[in-house]
């Protein structure tokens, strides 16, 4: 099963756009990309997926580079309300999504 | 319905104590999941259930855990003779299956045992 690799920790200047790296160079070809945030002593909270093409919503944009080794989730203008654990996840041929420890960001005023 | 729900939000307990979680999954999901969440780390797979059928259990999930999921709607996970390294809190999730379904997840039950 795919594995991801997040930096442990970034910041960003609110109101800047938040760009959070991603790698899963193991992923197969049928294996999507999911990005969760979890806010202190919440459940997570699901942002954006995608297979092979960019995806956007009203939360996030989600960039997959060609050869989906790595990924980049996208916070256009960051408020402090986006300081939280985002989680990069690949979900499994058992549709089971397999945790890593994430990115915390911290949004500065 | 409004998500996934748990109950309690909180559990305080004293070792050797059974205790009870119930989660309530979004009613049209099929498949369930329990994780459980240490500080500092993100969710471990416990167990999964899609309808009725428990169809996976993690390693974490000793003798002393159990879970149902009676007619596939909501869910138990019972802890017998609890000790303190169960303090962490566990979260629920659903989902319809399927690799381009998310999970929705609950808030959580925080449990401490003392």
């Amino acid at each position: 099963d795919a594995k991801t690799t997040q930096p442990t920790s970034m910041d960003c200047a609110e109101g800047r756009a938040a760009n959070l790296p991603c790698n899963h160079s193991t992923i197969s070809g049928n294996e999507y990309v999911y990005w969760y945030r979890q806010i202190h002593s919440q459940g997570p909270q699901y942002i954006i997926h995608g297979l092979k093409n960019n995806e956007t919503n009203e939360m996030a944009s989600l960039i997959i580079t060609e050869d989906r080794k790595s990924s980049t989730l996208i916070l256009p203008h960051a408020t402090l309300r986006d300081t939280a654990v985002y989680y990069c996840i690949v979900m499994d041929s058992n549709y089971q999504l397999i945790w890593g420890a994430g990115t915390k960001l911290i949004i500065k005023p | 319905d409004t998500g996934v729900s748990q109950n309690p939000r909180h559990k305080i307990t004293k070792r050797g104590q059974n205790v009870t979680f119930r989660c309530d999954p979004i009613s049209e999901h099929n498949r369930l999941y329990w994780y459980r969440q240490t500080l500092g780390q993100g969710p471990e797979f416990l167990t999964y259930f899609q309808n009725e059928a428990q169809l996976e259990k993690s390693r974490l999930l000793s003798d002393r855990f159990s879970a149902e999921r009676p007619k596939g709607s909501f869910s138990t996970l019972e802890i017998q003779r609890t000790e303190q390294g169960d303090s962490a809190m566990y979260l629920c999730a659903s989902s319809l299956g399927g690799s381009d379904y998310g999970y929705t997840f609950g808030s959580g039950t925080r449990l401490t045992v003392v």
